[in-house]
């Protein structure tokens, strides 16, 4: 159908309390990626999915952050205990195909992000 | 290790004046590079891929590798032109490939 999905689109909430952000890949789509981008840090990547490989997770800033991702589609973003620096935009993006060396390099589809505020 | 610098956070032009948005790199590999944009409340989307050598909405970027660049760049700037551009570096690795994104440039054009 449409695009990528995230949910929800803005979310305030108060330092200390937890926050989940979802993501709906583009189906049929295998590749599923997080990013965030905060005003003068660009684009920042947090986790990979790839098919059933383990999810590369190298981008986390803290175990306060993690992700799951269900029968391969359907994504969630955990901040657990929120800080007022987690404040940002927190975009999904899925993509088709294979990763690796020799792999082309497939466009990635991009979300319309989940703008989180701290308080 | 590998980066993308994009050095201006601004660039301010008249509608009609030659464009020229500033992407470097750092990769010790054959850098494959991308430019995505994100036009005011649109979603982040790719524009151009150097393998490609294409030309899209007039905007080219060519890979100079002596220089570690990939500049992007238009002769004549449209006021649609105006939007959030970000220079993107594909990093491969095992079973992942990331794009490495630059801080991004604001390309505004003054009618």
């Amino acid at each position: 159908g449409a695009g990528v999905s995230q949910s929800p689109s803005n979310k305030v909430t108060e330092k200390g309390k937890d926050v989940e952000l979802r993501c709906d890949p583009i189906s049929g789509h295998t590749a599923l990626y997080w990013y965030r981008q905060s005003l003068g840090q660009g684009l920042e990547f947090l986790i990979y999915f790839q098919g059933n490989s383990a999810p590369d997770k190298s981008g986390l800033p803290s175990d306060r952050f993690s992700a799951e991702r269900t029968g391969g589609s359907v994504s969630t973003l955990t901040i657990q205990r929120t800080q007022q620096e987690d404040s940002a935009v927190y975009l999904c993006a899925s993509s088709t195909g294979l990763a690796g060396l020799l792999a082309p390099h497939n466009e990635q589809f991009f979300g319309p992000g989940t703008r989180l505020t701290v308080l | 290790a590998q980066r993308v610098t994009q050095p201006e956070k601004l660039l301010s032009v008249f509608k009609g004046a030659p464009v020229e948005l500033k992407c470097n790199y750092s990769y010790s590999g054959s850098p494959e590079l991308f430019w995505y944009v994100q036009y005011s409340r649109q979603r982040l989307q790719l524009l151009l891929r150097h393998i490609s050598r294409e030309s899209i909405k007039g905007f080219t970027a060519d890979l100079n590798k002596g220089e570690t660049s990939f500049h992007l760049k238009k002769p004549f700037a449209q006021e649609e032109d105006s939007a959030m551009y970000y220079c993107a570096l594909v990093r491969r690795g095992g079973a992942t490939n990331k794009l490495i994104f630059g801080t991004g440039t604001l390309l505004a054009v003054q009618p």
